[in-house]
């Protein structure tokens, strides 16, 4: 089993809509837990953090079930510039940080 | 300016010549890593370093070589390039919480 597994779809969804990615992770000691976004052929780059509390920033909200090893993000209506690579992370604790990437969930909104 | 450069950002070579990707940070960070990233297979880490006199491999280490000639600079070498290293290199900071990369090197091994 793939350390940190997500769907890779693509997701195709109309703007304005919702559409929700999760990530399981199979390191039950995992600390850290992020999601990042990655355009075609750039870099990635730092979305959000999730905590165990959960955590809004805007139309995204990102929560995190260490019961079940998953976290998970939500975009609420979607727009056209959220096409892209979601890249889900997860890090063990302690000051050694190697972290394990997801290979990625796509999302297309089309008009 | 960018935090994490890396230079070349687009090479294309020949089986068995011997290449290196260099990546500078002005971040000030310590941790530093190289990744590629294939289509469908994610990232995937080749070295790491926590510090200057610190170098460890990561999951894909064989057929790569680093050198982290100071706390800026952490350069990733191909001894013998492969045309299966033909990917995207990224390198990539760690400071407090997240991970900054630089903007990549596609690499063409022919």
């Amino acid at each position: 089993r793939k350390e940190v597994e997500q769907d890779p779809g693509p997701f195709n969804v109309p703007e304005g809509a919702t559409v929700a990615f999760n990530c399981t992770y199979s390191n039950s000691a995992s600390q850290s837990f992020f999601w990042y976004r990655q355009d075609c052929r750039k870099e990635p780059k730092l979305l959000m953090s999730v905590y165990s509390s959960g955590n809004e920033d805007g139309r995204f909200t990102a929560q995190l079930n260490r019961a079940s090893q998953y976290i998970s993000l939500l975009i609420r209506d979607s727009k056209l510039s959220d096409s892209a690579t979601y890249l889900c992370v997860v890090g063990a604790s302690g000051g050694s940080y190697i972290p394990t990437f997801g290979r990625g969930t796509s999302l297309i909104v089309h008009p | 300016d960018a935090d994490v450069t890396q230079t070349p950002r687009n090479r294309i070579t020949k089986t068995g010549k011997r290449i290196m990707l260099e990546c500078s940070q002005t971040k000030g960070h310590d941790r530093m890593y190289w990744y590629r990233q294939d289509p469908g297979l994610g990232l995937r880490l080749i070295y790491y370093s926590f510090d200057v006199k610190d170098i460890n491999k990561g999951e894909i280490s064989d057929g790569y070589s680093v050198s982290r000639q100071a706390q800026a600079k952490f350069s990733l070498s191909l001894e013998s390039a492969i045309p299966n290293q033909t990917a995207l290199y990224f390198c990539a900071t760690r400071g407090a919480n997240e991970q900054f990369f630089g903007p990549g090197t596609r690499l063409t091994v022919l």
